[in-house]
């Protein structure tokens, strides 16, 4: 069975703090891809990024980036010097399997406040 | 930027009514979706579609629900008889056929609510 799992329901910080996402996913796919996606007010589902499970290399996009670890089947994501904008709903998301049409698996995502 | 478009974006209907929700794809991709989040829970897939077939459908994706794709732009989702508990944002996404590019990008949604 797939399964993500994001423990912290609610994240509040501070303007300018560093907080990270915590994602732990299930596969047993060899191949598989994982994703986050931000959810804003507004309600739309925003792409942030794709990892394919041969890629461990972790990413930095500006003030966001990603730590793919496989041991701990973890994809973790960072934002550093937090902004009210990054207030929103954050999912993690898992596709297994190589078939370009399979479905994701979202996990329950975690709401984040930023306070100023 | 090319993006997936959905409309209506609220629809309101009586329970047992027949709603179409609608979605325009971005157009040089192949691969389409439908999933639902109902208030405050996760998001949840509902069915793939492909080459003018289903691809895979969940255990939400009963005898009430229906997709097709009526013309070479718009994917719809059907809902024949609506219930209180259908009631959610549905959103629409489509991805690339190529497995670099295979990201699915989302709508905007449409909030479905059955009184």
């Amino acid at each position: 069975a797939q399964k993500v799992t994001q423990a912290q329901t609610e994240i509040s910080v501070v303007e300018k703090e560093d907080v990270t996402l915590d994602c732990v996913y299930e596969t047993r796919d060899t191949t598989y891809y994982l994703f986050w996606y931000k959810q804003p007010p507004s309600g739309e589902l925003v792409f942030l990024i794709r990892r394919n499970s041969f890629d461990e290399q972790n990413e930095i996009s500006g003030r966001y980036s990603w730590n793919f670890q496989k041991s701990t089947s973890s994809f973790n994501f960072t934002i550093t010097a937090s902004q009210v904008v990054d207030s929103a709903v954050y999912f993690c998301a898992l596709r297994g399997g190589a078939g370009g049409y399979n479905k994701l698996i979202f996990g329950a995502g975690t709401r984040l406040a930023v306070h100023p | 930027e090319p993006e997936v478009t959905q409309t209506p974006s609220h629809q309101v209907t009586q329970m047992g009514q027949e709603v179409i929700l609608r979605c325009v794809p971005i157009s040089n991709h192949l691969y389409f979706y439908w999933y639902r989040q109902i208030l405050g829970q996760k998001v949840e897939f509902l069915v793939s579609f492909y080459n003018n077939e289903i691809s895979e459908k969940s255990e939400i994706f009963d005898d009430q629900f229906s997709v097709e794709r009526p013309d070479g732009s718009n994917f719809t989702l059907k809902i024949r008889s609506t219930k209180l508990e259908d009631s959610a944002m549905y959103f629409c996404a489509s991805s690339a056929l190529e497995q670099a590019k295979n990201i699915q990008y989302f709508g905007a949604g449409t909030r479905l609510s059955v009184l």
